[in-house]
């Protein structure tokens, strides 16, 4: 199975900062990787597939890159409602597995 | 607008079979397009994939999981249901369902969980 490692594990940032969040994967997964944020007591939500396209409704401040096994999340100007734990996931190939999550605080 | 609804029992014993099901209404559970999955995160932990099914019933399991997991789907009541046997304390989990579709990108077609039920919480308890 593929493994995906998430760095940092935790964050302190202040609104207005730019925060990158990078996703390693254990073996190339090609561009099959997603990202979720999730805030406390709901369900995961889909930002980004295909390691960089953005979804729709998905503010143009999130953004991400990479492809092969190093994966990147920016968020360009982090804004209150951002302060969430962010997960990515590898669809290359089953199982669909998720990283161990990031999750960004109130400095 | 589709939409994605767990029930089931909220508190099952050790040992027993936890059983849910994901009630899908706005959209077809039987459209070629998509996959319907499983998703669990025990309090305070990551997300961990379960399983998926397609409409003709065709599954993949997490292999972590695959010995006990069994889930299955009623095109007739737009529904797909979740079945976990001998539980213990590690199961206590938020349960969630989850659409996985796909988009073309360039040359290749990728895939991603786009639509999620709420989530329920079950405990594994006597």
């Amino acid at each position: 199975d593929i493994q995906l490692t998430q760095s940092p594990s935790f964050l302190s940032a202040s609104v207005g900062d730019r925060v990158t969040i990078t996703c390693r994967a254990s073996q190339g997964i090609s561009s099959y990787l997603a990202w979720y944020q999730q805030k406390p007591g709901k369900a995961p939500k889909l930002l980004i597939y295909a390691a960089s396209t953005l979804q729709s409704g998905v503010p143009s401040r999130f953004s991400g890159s990479g492809s092969g096994t190093e994966f990147t999340l920016t968020i360009s100007s982090l804004q209150p409602e951002d302060f969430a734990t962010y997960y990515c996931q590898q669809l290359n190939s089953y199982p669909p597995v998720f990283g161990p999550g990031t999750k960004v605080d109130i400095k | 607008q589709l939409q994605l609804q767990e029930s089931g029992p909220g508190l099952v014993k050790p040992s027993e079979t936890l059983s849910l099901t994901c009630t899908v209404s706005g959209g077809s559970i039987s459209s070629s397009s998509y996959y319907w999955g499983w998703i669990r995160q025990p309090p305070g932990k990551g997300l961990e994939w379960i399983g998926s099914i397609y409409y003709s019933g065709s599954t993949y399991y997490n292999p972590s999981l695959k010995s006990r997991v069994t889930i299955s789907v009623d095109t007739s009541k737009n529904q797909f249901s979740l079945k976990l046997s001998s539980v213990t304390a590690a199961d206590t989990a938020v349960y969630y369902c989850a659409r996985r579709t796909g988009d073309r990108v360039e040359t290749y077609y990728y895939y991603y969980m786009d639509v999620w039920g709420k989530g329920t919480t079950v405990t594994v308890s006597s």
